[in-house]
Order: structure tokens, then C-alpha cells, then sequence
């Protein structure tokens, strides 16, 4: 069964402080790793698409990068409106479905 | 990136009606979209799968007698919860597939419809 597996569940971060979110994903056949960024009340933002092991991508002060068992989302000096649940997301291509499967993500708190 | 609106942002309901919520991709066209559904401090279920001109896809465990879905053109999928009762309330968040180069394609989410049932 396809699964994919966020942590830690809560961050809680000093403005400043950089850390690193971990999506483990356990599919057969990735076919895409993405990011998204939620805020409380509202759909989930889209940030990044990693398709190969290796493969980096940056916006901001947030960098992710994907390997073959897990991504990981680094953000650099936050700030407190990075504050958000970040959600990440694998796609495994099932006929033409080609769904999403979501972690459960990580709810980010940057203080001031 | 592309933009996906929904409507109402928040309904609230008595028991036993149906209540018919609204996804838009609003500057392109969207052959497929995606209905999930998201409970307090959880992620996102999906629900099912909207092709334009054809019948949804549920997914397992999802009622399609309770939530009909209609794709009836290329910017536009309904999602009508029936006789709707407390247990529907929840946060409901449409997606709209854009495809990109080399056959890649990325969903782009709606802002959500808050249903509470009383």
C-alpha cells in the first residue's frame, strides 16, 4: 500500500532558526514528490514538484530536495509568516488517475 | 500559477438538505479535477475524480448517491452533498489538474467550502 509519512507532526521555530521537514514515502512507481503549503481555513498552496532522486528546487527561503525513500523540505530563516502546515504529497500513476497520496503534513510555527 | 475559486467559502445547513458547492479554474481548462474532504488537524482525503463529460470516480467507501458530482464543462465541477447530516460537516477542497511540459501535470487547489450541518 502506498504511504507517505510526514514529520515531526508540530515545529516550533525562534525566527531565524533554519530546520528540515521529512516526507518517507513508501510507493511503488513515484511518479512526482510535491510540496504544498496550507494556512488555517484555506486550500492547500502549491510550492514544488520533485520528480528524480537528486533533484533540488528553491523559492525563497525554502529548498527542497527529494532522494529515493524521502524528500526533505530545509527552510533558511524563517520568518513568522512562513508559519503554515506544509503538506507533501507523492504521485503514483494508477491507469489514468495519476492521484495525489497525502501525508498528514507539519503543522510550522516560527515565533517572533 | 493557475487559479481554482469555490463557492460558497462557508454554508451552513439544516439536517436532511442538500447543499451544492462550486469549483472553477478560472484561466484555464480543466478536464479533470479532484474532490477531497479534510477533518480537523488531518489531511486531505480524497473523495473522487471529476472528468469533464463522463462520470466521477469515487473512491472507495465514498457514497455516490451522497455526493454527486457533476463535471459539466471545462471550468466548472459541482459537488451536491444530499440530505445532508452533522457527520458531512467538514472542510471540502477541489482541485484542478493543469498539465505542463512533457506530459507533467500539477493540481492546483481551490480555497475550500466550510459545510457545518446542524
Amino acid at each position: 500500500e502506498d504511504q507517505v509519512t510526514q514529520s515531526p507532526e508540530a515545529l516550533r521555530l525562534q525566527e531565524g532558526e533554519s530546520s528540515s521537514l521529512n516526507c518517507s514515502y513508501t510507493v511503488s512507481g513515484l511518479r512526482g514528490l510535491f510540496w504544498y503549503r496550507q494556512d488555517p481555513g484555506k486550500g492547500p498552496e502549491f510550492l514544488f514538484t520533485l520528480y528524480s532522486a537528486g533533484e533540488e528546487k528553491e523559492k525563497e527561503r525554502l529548498k527542497a530536495t527529494l532522494t529515493k525513500k524521502e524528500s526533505f523540505l530545509h527552510i533558511t530563516a524563517p520568518k513568522p509568516e512562513d508559519s503554515a502546515t506544509y503538506l507533501c504529497a507523492a504521485r503514483v500513476d494508477s491507469g489514468s488517475a495519476r492521484q495525489l497520496t497525502f501525508g498528514s503534513g507539519t503543522q510550522l510555527t516560527v515565533l517572533p | 500559477g493557475a487559479v481554482v475559486s469555490q463557492h460558497p467559502s462557508r454554508v451552513i445547513c439544516k439536517s436532511g438538505t442538500s447543499v451544492k458547492i462550486e469549483c472553477r479554474s478560472l484561466d484555464f481548462q480543466a478536464t479533470t479535477m479532484f474532490w477531497y474532504r479534510q477533518f480537523p488537524k488531518q489531511s486531505l482525503m480524497l473523495m473522487a475524480t471529476s472528468n469533464e463529460g463522463s462520470k466521477a470516480t469515487y473512491e472507495q467507501g465514498v457514497e455516490k448517491d451522497k455526493f454527486l458530482i457533476n463535471h459539466a464543462s471545462l471550468t466548472l465541477s459541482t459537488l451536491t452533498v444530499t440530505s445532508a447530516h452533522p457527520e458531512d460537516s467538514s472542510f471540502y477542497i477541489c482541485s484542478a489538474r493543469v498539465w505542463g511540459r512533457a506530459s507533467t501535470d500539477t493540481q492546483y487547489f481551490g480555497p475550500g467550502t466550510r459545510l457545518t450541518v446542524l
